[in-house]
């Protein structure tokens, strides 16, 4: 079985400051997709980023980066010139197909003006 | 474009009474459907996905069943809530055609028992 652990409970960035959040995952599937989904306090839950197993390259997508180190197994996500409606809990999660995603326990991140 | 509604917004029964949350999608065809619990501040938890019509699988035992009587339809139901029922309640689709899904979520349903 998959397990995803986010060791970062809670976080805080100042506005315009560059904060990363961390996950390690546990498989032994060498084909897998990782994702980092937001929550804001709207609760509505949307994705923020993919990243592809086999695909070396970090994704990234405008502020948002992530570092891929497979061998590690940490997916970390980068949120670069952070901005106040970045303050929401981010769940990273995996998914080796099939359909069935494996979520952390989410990391609540607060943006300071 | 795909759209996923969820109601009620939000819900508050008293033990003991039945429970009946809807999640429909439009857009789409065949999508695997997801049902899921977060406590307060907390991550989610599986509790039940469904691959298609009347195809569902539970993750935790509890007091809680699921029925996708349509294909875009999903529906959680209980005969009788506990106060550990309580939490809110998210609804998801992926595509059923690829390999590999992300999720797309609903907006949520507070469920609140007392």
């Amino acid at each position: 079985a998959q397990t995803v652990t986010q060791s970062q409970p809670e976080m805080s960035v100042q506005e315009a400051e560059t904060v990363t959040l961390s996950c390690t995952y546990d498989t032994s599937e060498s084909n897998y997709y990782l994702f980092w989904y937001k929550q804001p306090p709207s609760r509505q839950m949307i994705l923020v980023i993919r990243q592809e197993a086999y695909k070396q390259q970090n994704a990234t997508e405008n502020r948002f980066s992530v570092n891929f180190q497979k061998a590690a197994k940490s997916f970390s996500l980068k949120i670069s010139d952070s901005q106040l409606g970045d303050t929401a809990m981010y769940f990273c999660a995996f998914e080796a197909g099939g359909g069935k995603s494996t979520f952390g326990d989410g990391t609540t991140l607060t943006v300071k003006p | 474009s795909q759209t996923i509604h969820q109601w009620p917004a939000t819900l508050v029964q008293p033990v003991g009474s039945p429970l009946s949350l809807e999640c429909t999608v439009e857009g789409t065809s065949n999508p695997n459907l997801y049902w899921y619990r977060q406590a307060a501040g907390r991550g989610l938890q599986l509790l039940f996905y469904s691959v298609g019509i009347g195809q569902i699988s539970s993750e935790v035992p509890q007091n809680l069943s699921a029925s996708r009587p349509q294909d875009r339809q999903f529906i959680l139901s209980s005969k009788k809530l506990l106060l550990s029922d309580s939490g809110f309640y998210l609804c998801a689709w992926s595509e059923g055609t690829r390999t590999f899904y992300e999720q797309y979520f609903g907006p949520g349903t507070r469920l609140t028992v007392t």
